[in-house]
């Protein structure tokens, strides 16, 4: 079964709007999930390193007021998408490993689309 | 910086014959870990096999291998007896080994289609 649970899975919302999108580890503590975005036939392009309890780290050319990760508890982390836009709809897809040595698990991902 | 290089963007194989995937990678690190995912239409990330740097043994998961050749930074997966459900995106990733959590690197994909 998921180790990882992300929702919603899919989001239509007005331009403007602001999305949050959740990402649960089930059954283990994650002290670090990682979001990413990926375009149509493209690969994973990580935005942010969600970090439990301290402030996310975020890869360059990633906007911090854009996309707001809190990691407030050691299961959930959320990405909020403040005042979206069209050029903001992607699929957007979470992981957490359960511990240094365990490869990453990915939640099923949220496509986003503003119209 | 790491890097992962894919340079086959698109594969395809007859069902039940085999074929192998191409994933180069750049690291100045000496122990880490190689992963390949698959990536199908649903576009859930699925982890195929995974190679720790140290140990030579080539990792093996059924029908799918890897051959890891350390020195030269090269990590194929080979897949035996395809089937239809293998058709999918193919990513290799890295990922350093460390204390805490490390983030990982994925190559560009390989679209990995199967004919009947």
């Amino acid at each position: 079964g998921a180790v990882v649970s992300q929702h919603p899975s899919r989001v239509i919302c007005k331009s403007g709007t602001s999305v949050k999108i959740e990402c649960r580890s089930l059954d283990f503590q994650a002290t670090t999930m990682f979001w990413y975005r990926q375009f149509p036939k493209q690969s994973l392009m990580l935005m942010a390193t969600s970090n439990e309890g301290s402030k996310a780290t975020y890869e360059q050319g990633v906007e911090k007021d854009k996309f707001l990760i809190n990691h407030a508890s050691l299961t959930l982390s959320t990405l909020t998408v403040t005042s979206a836009h069209p050029e903001d709809s992607s699929f957007y897809i979470c992981s957490a490993a359960y511990g240094p040595s365990k490869p990453q698990h990915f939640g099923d991902g949220t496509r986003l689309s503003i119209l | 910086a790491q890097t992962v290089t894919q340079s086959q963007p698109e594969m395809s194989v007859q069902e039940a014959e085999t074929v192998t995937l191409s994933c180069t990678y750049d690291t100045s690190e000496s122990d880490y870990y190689l992963f390949w995912y698959k990536q199908p239409p649903s576009r859930q990330m699925i982890l195929v096999i995974r190679q720790e740097a140290y140990k030579q043994q080539n990792a093996t998961e059924n029908r799918f291998s890897v051959n890891f050749q350390k020195a030269a930074k090269s990590f194929s997966l080979k897949i035996s007896d395809s089937q239809l459900g293998d058709a999918a995106m193919y990513f290799c990733a890295y990922r350093v080994k460390e204390t805490s959590g490390s983030r990982l690197t994925f190559g560009e994909g390989t679209q990995l289609t199967v004919n009947p």
